[in-house]
């Protein structure tokens, strides 16, 4: 079966815009989390959707922002965008909430230069 | 706040070593992950232990979960090249009436042939 797919897979912007990434999750799996990853603090929780509502959210400001769609697939958005929001994203799709057996896609690399 | 701490979070030795990698915690976790990460993709489950003093072998990993269920540990016996990656502990707990996953920094291993 297809795995996560996040797209695109690398990305520049420029401080002040704004980016929106996707996620598909394997067909069947309603939970999305969404993380990210850089060098100094690891994987940071941004929030978890499932059946198109919010479960749960991570310590994050307010220019993170996400949705799911019916279809389980989920976007989520930064808005004007800081050098330190460089990361790469994560989303992981389960088949419940409570990150029990996460399935990572390849990730979003964002570079804000 | 959950926080797990892993240790070493750098290790490089020769093909053939052995290792053993430390994931610690003052929390409770009702299980443990440990994923392995490789440069440019998202991290892969490699197994999830639920019973505290529980022991699981994947071939030459073998996990093991803290009686406690506050810690854990990765062991690697005759590391090859294949072995090298970012590998993860992530602990699954109650936060705020929600499950939550909370992630280590990561041990970063280089196998070298």
């Amino acid at each position: 079966k297809a795995g996560v797919t996040q797209t695109p897979r690398y990305l520049i912007k420029t401080r002040g815009q704004q980016v929106t990434l996707s996620c598909s999750p394997i067909s069947g799996h309603r939970s999305v989390s969404w993380y990210q990853q850089t060098p100094g603090q690891g994987l940071q929780f941004l929030f978890e959707y499932f059946s198109e509502t919010q479960r749960n959210k991570g310590n994050f400001p307010g220019r993170f922002s996400g949705r799911q769609f019916s279809n389980s697939r989920s976007e989520m958005n930064v808005s004007t965008l800081e050098l330190g929001d460089s990361a790469l994203y994560l989303c992981a799709s389960s088949l419940w909430t409570g990150g029990i057996g996460y399935t990572f896609g390849s990730g979003t690399r964002l570079t804000v230069v | 706040t959950q926080l797990l701490e892993q240790s070493p979070q750098f290790l490089s030795i020769q093909e053939g070593e052995n290792l053993t990698v430390y994931c610690n915690s003052s929390s409770v976790f009702s299980s443990l992950q440990w994923y392995r990460q490789e440069p440019g993709e998202g991290p892969v489950l490699l197994v999830t232990v639920v019973t505290g003093g529980e022991v699981k072998k994947l071939k030459r990993l073998t996990f093991q979960f803290g009686d406690a269920r506050k810690d854990s540990s990765l062991h690697i016996t005759a590391a090859q090249t294949g072995d090298t990656g970012l590998y993860l502990c992530a602990g699954v707990g109650e936060s705020g009436g929600y499950q939550k996953v909370t992630f280590g920094i990561g041990t970063k291993l280089q196998v070298i042939p």
